[in-house]
């Protein structure tokens, strides 16, 4: 079955610079989450879409960005990346048209970004 | 205040039971209790979800008594590959974010 894809799997970036992180949903999910892990942490909700549109918005710094578009794969953007979002960034995909909400959660592998 | 309140970690040898009492006192009328399960590096795997009483599934049991300020999440006969961390989250089921507190670290061994 088809999973939630997670690109790239590991990215490392200097101080100051910015990455992208890319999520490919499970086909006919029509929301988005993206959580941040850091290490020996658990999972923090960062921001969540629903066709498209931002739904909901957790603990996110303004340095980040993200956005779902047409196809509903979904990107975070992180600019003047510190040293502190070293960390495990995992999306997440579920389906609110066939009413699972936080039952139908499936996380992709995640994006190990390492700031150096 | 926390949401859920687990055991940070539990040891268990393989072929035993494995059960893990989360607490939630303030757990309201719509809130659903989900268990999710992470493994070192991947993202977490829904494990089982109930609103009250018993649910089983083919990986693990619920039990949720009368008051649901508790539950408590039963694993059959673990292995060395159940070692991972478990979280207990509570949260209306229509919320559609979850809010991860501190899991119980579960290691298997030999």
């Amino acid at each position: 079955a088809a999973g939630v894809i997670q690109s790239p799997r590991h990215l490392i970036k200097e101080k100051r610079e910015t990455a992208t992180l890319k999520c490919y949903p499970i086909p006919r999910h029509d929301t988005v989450y993206w959580y941040q892990q850091g290490p020996g942490q658990d999972p923090q909700f960062l921001i969540s879409f629903y066709e498209k549109m931002q739904s909901d918005k957790g603990s996110i710094p303004d340095r980040f960005s993200a956005q779902q578009f047409s196809d509903y794969h979904s990107e975070l953007n992180m600019s003047s990346l510190e040293l502190g979002d070293s960390a495990l960034y995992f999306c997440a995909s579920s389906s609110r048209f066939s009413g699972t909400g936080n039952y139908g959660y499936t996380f992709g592998s995640g994006t190990r970004l390492t700031v150096v | 205040l926390a949401k859920t309140t687990q055991p940070i970690s539990m040891d268990s040898y393989e072929g035993q039971e494995v059960n893990i009492t989360c607490s939630h006192n303030n757990i309201a009328t719509n809130d659903y209790i989900t268990w999710y399960q992470q493994f070192p590096s991947q993202g977490p795997r829904f494990i089982i979800q109930g609103y009250k009483t018993k649910v089983t599934n083919e990986v693990a049991s619920l039990f949720i008594p009368a008051d649901r300020k508790s539950s408590t999440l039963s694993l059959p006969r673990v292995s060395l590959s159940d070692t991972a961390v478990y979280y207990c989250l509570v949260g209306d089921i229509y919320d559609y974010k979850l809010s991860f507190g501190a899991g119980t670290t579960v290691t298997v061994r030999a």
